[in-house]
């Protein structure tokens, strides 16, 4: 198993406060990813990184900022959170390889309970 | 990014051959086909990849059509852990990974 660690597992917050969740990875792998999973919806990506502070956006960031000052942490933050936010969050990671294309490892998700 | 597309939903019987079908008419010649399936409360695992030539692995086969233009991934002998959400991917070096809805694959004992 890929070493992914995502932090907390599972939290309930309050509608307009601050969340920060954490993706972990011991593989030194350079590309990571924030997805979250809505009833219907499937994976959705919220933001990626391809490096240290290089960060960009996928489809559905808003209200979302991440951040990368390492090559093993990759944090999101919701920074007023609402309950549209009430989601399963997944952290990926992958390294771009060529010859093979990326494999994309998984965490085990963080559940987010916005009241 | 290249786009898949994948029937919601199907259906088969524990130990029959399951065929879950994916198109992806905009593949272009660097794009490799993933395959990743999610477990009930788990996060996506790898299921197998390729580029053209069919692929096999002990979790399943992967086959390729020789216009690119669609692919088959191949369950041998579906099991009841064999539920779960198959995603097909499109993946060309490092880039913005977008998943669509997948098929969710239903067992029948």
């Amino acid at each position: 198993d890929a070493g992914i660690t995502q932090s907390p597992r599972h939290k309930v917050t309050e509608t307009g406060t601050p969340v920060t969740l954490r993706c972990h990875q011991t593989e030194n792998h350079r590309y990571m990813y924030w997805y979250r999973q809505d009833p219907g919806h499937g994976l959705r990506l919220i933001h990626y990184s391809y490096g240290v502070k290089d960060t960009d956006k996928g489809e559905v960031s808003d209200g979302y900022s991440v951040s990368r000052s390492k090559t093993e942490d990759f944090l999101l933050t919701l920074e007023s959170a609402t309950s549209s936010q009430t989601s399963v969050y997944f952290c990926a990671i992958s390294e771009a390889r060529g010859n093979s294309g990326n494999t994309i490892y998984f965490g085990e998700g963080s559940w987010l309970t916005v009241v | 990014d290249a786009k898949t597309t994948q029937p919601n939903s199907m259906e088969s019987n524990e130990e029959e051959p399951v065929h879950l079908p994916c198109n992806h008419s905009t593949i272009s010649g660097t794009d490799y086909i993933h395959w990743y399936r999610q477990l009930p409360s788990q996060g996506p695992e790898y299921v197998i990849h390729g580029l053209t030539s069919n692929v096999n692995n002990r979790m399943a086969s992967l086959a390729i059509a020789e216009d690119r233009k669609s692919s088959t991934l191949i369950l041998h002998r579906a099991t009841l852990r064999d539920a779960a959400v198959y995603y097909c991917i499109l993946i060309q070096g490092a880039q913005k990974l977008v998943f669509g809805q997948g098929t969710r694959l239903t067992i029948n004992p």
